[in-house]
Formats: C-alpha cells, structure tokens, sequence
C-alpha cells in the first residue's frame, strides 16, 4: 500500500469548513483513498473513501487531484465534536487486510 | 443499533495469566480484524479472519491467538508470550467485496499489574 504524507496538526475555528491534505504521490491505479478519524481513547471511525472522483457523503468531502498524488479531506462545517486525529490512508482495491495508519493529523476545533 | 462491541473496556493482568478479550458484531461482517495500538502511534495488525474457521497472522501475532467460531465473534487471547501487552486493542469488521470500509469498536485498555 502506497504511503501517505500528513501535516501532525491543524486548528480550524468553529463553524468554518476544516480542508485536511494528504498527500499520496506514489498511489498505483487500483488504491482507493480512505479517511478516517479517532477521538481520545474511542475506536477509528470510518468517514469517507474514493478512488479518483471526489466524493461527498453527510460528514465530510473528498477532494482527489486529477493525478491521484493527492487529497483533501473537507469537513464544511467544524464542530468542536470534530476535535480529534484524522487518518488518511490508500489500500488497494478488493484487500481485506489491514489498515495502515500513519500518525495522521490532530484537528483541534476552537471556539 | 447495529455494530461492534468489545469487552471489557479496560482489563487488568497479572504476569503469566492469559487473557481474552471480547468481539462481537451484529453487522453480518465477513470479515474482522484485531489491531494493537501504542500511545501516539498507529495502528498494527495482529490478526484478521475473511471467513469462519479460517484466520490470517498480521504483522504482530506473535503472542497472541484467535478462534472464529462464529460470524458474529473473534475473540483474541493475549498469551503469557507476549511480553509487552499493555495497549489499546481494536476490532473491526468489514464486509466481503472490494473497498468495503472497515468499521472499528470502542477499544479494550490492557494493562499489566
């Protein structure tokens, strides 16, 4: 699996949109783009994943560069529920093995 | 609701003593998965199962051991052999087919006595 480049943190002011980039430059054709995030001491939750058209569902968007070497993770409206560690990760299409996190990006949401 | 459940929440052991920790869902998953997670840092794979009766070693199994009776249950055992256990467990399941998302529980804390 390809391996991904995150920023260690990123603040965002309640109630504006969040854009967290990932960079991926060395993602092959068949590696799908997921995110994930992990508030304290709770299990990874599942946000988002696209392959190569951006993708919107009722948490966040994905935005992925026409080339694939990157992605920006979109949260439009920041909560400060939001505060957590946001986990960007490539698989390779039909896997079933593990998620490899990196260290992600801690986005701390302030008031 | 359907999900994963993990138990217990926190679980304490004693030097030599085996224990188990729980994993149970109710998302007709095919697929689970057993991660170990140290303060800071990612996650790492310990062992995973694509079906019932059949389980796969991750990158850290040693130590560990499994059992998929069940569809709904993956219950891994922290052996007396691991020699570092102490950190944050995390199930996930996913279903079978291609990019399907991993869905993970709470988490158990194991720590040592």
């Amino acid at each position: 699996d390809a391996k991904t480049t995150q920023p260690p943190s990123m603040d965002c002011a309640e109630g504006r949109a969040a854009n967290l980039p990932c960079n991926h430059s060395t993602i092959s054709g068949n590696e799908y783009v997921y995110w994930y995030r992990q508030i304290h001491s709770q299990g990874p939750q599942y946000i988002i994943h696209g392959l190569k058209n951006n993708e919107t569902n009722e948490m966040a968007s994905l935005i992925i560069t026409e080339d694939r070497k990157s992605s920006t993770l979109i949260l439009p409206h920041a909560t400060l529920r939001d505060t957590a560690v946001y986990y960007c990760i490539v698989r390779v299409y039909g896997s079933a093995r593990q998620l490899t996190f990196g260290s992600g990006t801690q986005l701390t949401v302030l008031p | 609701d359907g999900g994963i459940t993990q138990s217990p929440k926190y679980l304490f052991r004693k030097e030599g003593q085996n224990v188990t920790l729980s994993c149970e869902q109710n998302l007709n998953h095919d697929a689970m998965y057993w991660y170990r997670q140290d303060p800071g840092q990612g996650l790492r794979l310990i062992y995973y199962s694509q079906i019932v009766n059949d389980f796969q070693k991750g990158d850290i199994a040693e130590g560990y051991s499994v059992s998929r009776e069940k569809k709904e249950s993956f219950p891994l055992t922290v052996t007396s052999a691991q020699k570092n256990p102490t950190a944050f467990y995390l199930c996930a399941s996913s279903p079978s087919g291609n990019n399907q998302p991993q869905h993970f529980g709470d988490g158990t804390r194991l720590s040592i006595l």
